[in-house]
């Protein structure tokens, strides 16, 4: 299995600054995973955070808004750029340990005022 | 698009109870069906799987049968416990574990 370790937990953000969010896996995973929760509502995949190349952006999300770095194999940062309220969620890291299980970090639980 | 569709919450009920959270599922193609559990203050875990009709994904007392003509992936336990107070999300994926569509959660609140 794998142990994810996501900072920060929470935090409250000014509407307009960025906050990054850094996730920390205990092995080497392929592939990660950035999902948000809107007060709610259901998860919803951000971008697929690859090593060595640029992130995956699913349909409504943009790099300028939701930069990814992924710069090795046990580590990847979302960051939540000129934030407005409606960014306030819950962002949560993901991995997949190859076939058997998705796993997921604490989530770091946002709120822009 | 893929989606999942799961009962409103929060879901209340007594020690020993017998639970059913409601799943269904629209998809193209043959998803796998997973049910993911979200305990107060953790990360979401895996609960149980099943990767085509009429498999039925088990673990820790709670079962969940995919029924492709119903496009449904009930949850059901027996007996409930306090300890399975939680936050229960329903899931699709037609691509392994990558890509995972969920549904809004539904909490459930077990009582002593």
């Amino acid at each position: 299995s794998a142990v994810i370790s996501q900072k920060p937990s929470r935090d409250i953000c000014q509407r307009g600054t960025s906050l990054t969010i850094q996730c920390q896996v205990d092995s080497q995973v392929t592939m990660m995973f950035w999902y948000r929760q809107q007060p709610g509502q259901s998860l919803t995949l951000i971008a697929t955070a690859n090593q060595g190349s640029e992130a995956t952006y699913e349909s409504g999300f943009v790099i300028d808004k939701f930069p990814i770095s992924r710069p090795n194999l046990t580590f990847s940062t979302l960051t939540v750029s000129n934030m407005s309220p409606e960014d306030s969620s819950i962002y949560l890291c993901s991995v997949e340990d190859g076939s058997t299980e998705a796993f997921f970090g604490q989530g770091t639980r946002l709120t822009v005022v | 698009g893929n989606s999942v569709t799961q009962m409103e919450g929060p879901v209340t009920l007594s020690e020993e109870a017998f639970l059913t959270i409601n799943c269904t599922y629209t998809a193209t193609g043959y998803p796998s069906l997973f049910w993911y559990v979200q305990y107060p203050g953790e990360g979401l875990q895996l609960l149980l799987k099943a990767t085509k009709a009429d498999d039925k994904g088990s673990n820790k007392g709670f079962e969940a049968t995919y029924r492709k003509e119903t496009t449904s992936f009930h949850l059901e336990k027996g007996s409930v416990q306090v300890s399975d107070s939680a936050v229960y999300f329903c899931a699709l994926s037609d691509g392994g574990f990558q890509k995972l569509v969920f549904g809004t959660g539904t909490r459930l609140l077990v009582s002593p």
